[in-house]
């Protein structure tokens, strides 16, 4: 069984560019994880999707926004990037009635 | 506010015991979690406690939940240089969201 898979592996940008990443969770998990691991600022908690909807958010600015779609694979978008966004961005899966997130092998962000 | 903490390094020899350990501060906190990160990858569940619970084995690892302290540990026996990495603790809020501690960065030297 193929577990949460990530693309692009790695993604260069500039400053004022916008990101898109992309999330497939595990087959038959309905909720999708976004957290960010930035240097030196650990594993901080982004957004949560569900069921096509955004259940919860961390405290991030609004230029951190995303979706999740019917196959509920998910999409993170990143606008107006600054240099402090470089970092690696984690999406995780679950069964919303199970407590456990799996974890892809993220996407790191580079903005220059 | 939501705080997990863990020392930052840990060095052991191959075949000792490793244990590392972890303080939250969210009593309503259902499940704790560790998760193993090696260089340049995501995160890889080992295990994972529920808050009733006081100990949990599985193979090599276990698990030590002190309630009252809010203190979670794991430990490693018969540790082998494959488990060097960062290792997380996290606590599950009832919000759904997972908060990490800092990392340990566990050094295995032969």
């Amino acid at each position: 069984e193929a577990g949460v898979t990530q693309s692009p592996t790695h993604l260069i940008k500039t400053r004022g560019q916008q990101a898109t990443l992309r999330c497939s969770p595990i087959s038959g998990h309905t909720s999708v994880y976004w957290y960010q691991q930035a240097l030196g600022l650990g594993l901080q908690f982004l957004l949560w999707y569900d069921e096509g909807e955004e259940r919860n958010r961390g405290n991030f600015p609004p230029r951190f926004s995303g979706r999740q779609f019917p196959n509920y694979s998910s999409e993170l978008n990143v606008n107006a990037l600054e240099l402090e966004d470089s970092a690696l961005y984690l999406c995780a899966s679950s069964w919303v009635t199970e407590n456990i997130q799996y974890f892809g092998a993220g996407t790191r962000l580079s903005v220059l | 506010g939501e705080d997990v903490e863990q020392s930052l390094f840990l060095s052991v020899r191959e075949g000792d015991s490793s244990v590392i350990n972890c303080t939250y501060t969210d009593s309503s906190s259902t499940y704790l979690y560790w998760y193993k990160q090696e260089p340049g990858a995501g995160l890889q569940l080992l295990t994972y406690i529920f808050s009733n619970m006081d100990m949990k084995q599985d193979q090599r690892l276990t698990v030590l939940l002190n309630k009252k302290d809010k203190h979670l540990s794991l430990r490693i026996a018969d540790t082998q240089t494959g488990d060097s990495a960062i290792y997380f603790c996290a606590e599950r809020e009832d919000t759904d969201k997972l908060i990490f501690g800092t990392g340990t960065r566990l050094q295995v030297f032969p």
